[in-house]
């Protein structure tokens, strides 16, 4: 099958700096992109998504880019805070699918 | 709103025991899924349900059996665990039309 994959396992970032959590996907049929956050102990949590017509879509202190030519995903959070300690995962769906598929997530550390 | 709510937390089971893990929504929602959650594999899906009266394999269905009780509940059997069932599962929940899913606390599953 075809997997949603990510470019790096774990990434450490200085509190306050902006962070990226890159994902690599290869299903050119998928036409919907999630972010999720999963705190230790928790459920995947909703940060963000966008679809295949859009390239950016901002929220509070997070934007998602998309780059369909490359197949490329990223999640850029802004003013890193120690509260975003997590497990950052992609997911991806083609309309009709049912169904997200999701990549190996990214572990975000935070240092003071 | 409690969400979507997954008993038991955690659970021990000997290899052959069986056990069900329930799953209730209180979202409205039409859609239903079971995902599993292992180191470095992300979430895969186990089984679906569309609508109610309706149930879909997904990803890695085998060991495992579900049922959709009624709208809000969906719950998943191990008949006879096995170690490699040893994982923390998922619940989640979509509205119709709505691709983005709603995840519940999980359950730790250690099989012996």
């Amino acid at each position: 099958g075809e997997n949603v994959g990510l470019h790096l396992p774990t990434l450490s970032v200085q509190e306050g700096d902006n962070s990226i959590i890159n994902c690599a996907y290869s299903n050119s049929a998928s036409d919907y992109f999630i972010w999720y956050k999963q705190e230790s102990g928790k459920g995947p949590q909703f940060i963000i998504d966008i679809r295949s017509n859009m390239d950016k879509r901002q929220g509070q202190r997070v934007t998602v880019l998309l780059n369909k030519t490359v197949k490329h995903l990223s999640l850029q959070i802004a003013a890193t805070q120690p509260g975003d300690s997590a497990v950052y995962f992609c997911a991806e769906t083609a309309q009709g699918a049912q169904k997200l598929v999701f990549g190996q997530g990214t572990r975000l550390t935070i240092n003071p | 709103n409690a969400g979507v709510t997954q008993t038991p937390k955690f659970q021990v089971l000997k290899t052959g025991q069986s056990m069900t893990l329930q799953c209730a929504q209180d979202m409205n929602h039409n859609s239903m899924y079971w995902y599993r959650q292992d180191p470095g594999m992300g979430l895969r899906l186990i089984y679906y349900s569309a609508s109610e009266g309706t149930t879909d394999k997904g990803e890695v269905p085998n060991g495992y059996n579900v049922s959709r009780l009624n709208k809000r509940e969906f719950s998943l059997r191990l008949e006879s665990a096995a170690p490699s069932q040893t994982s923390v599962y998922f619940c989640a929940s979509s509205g119709r039309g709505d691709e983005k899913l709603f995840f519940g606390s999980g359950t730790q599953l250690s099989v012996l």
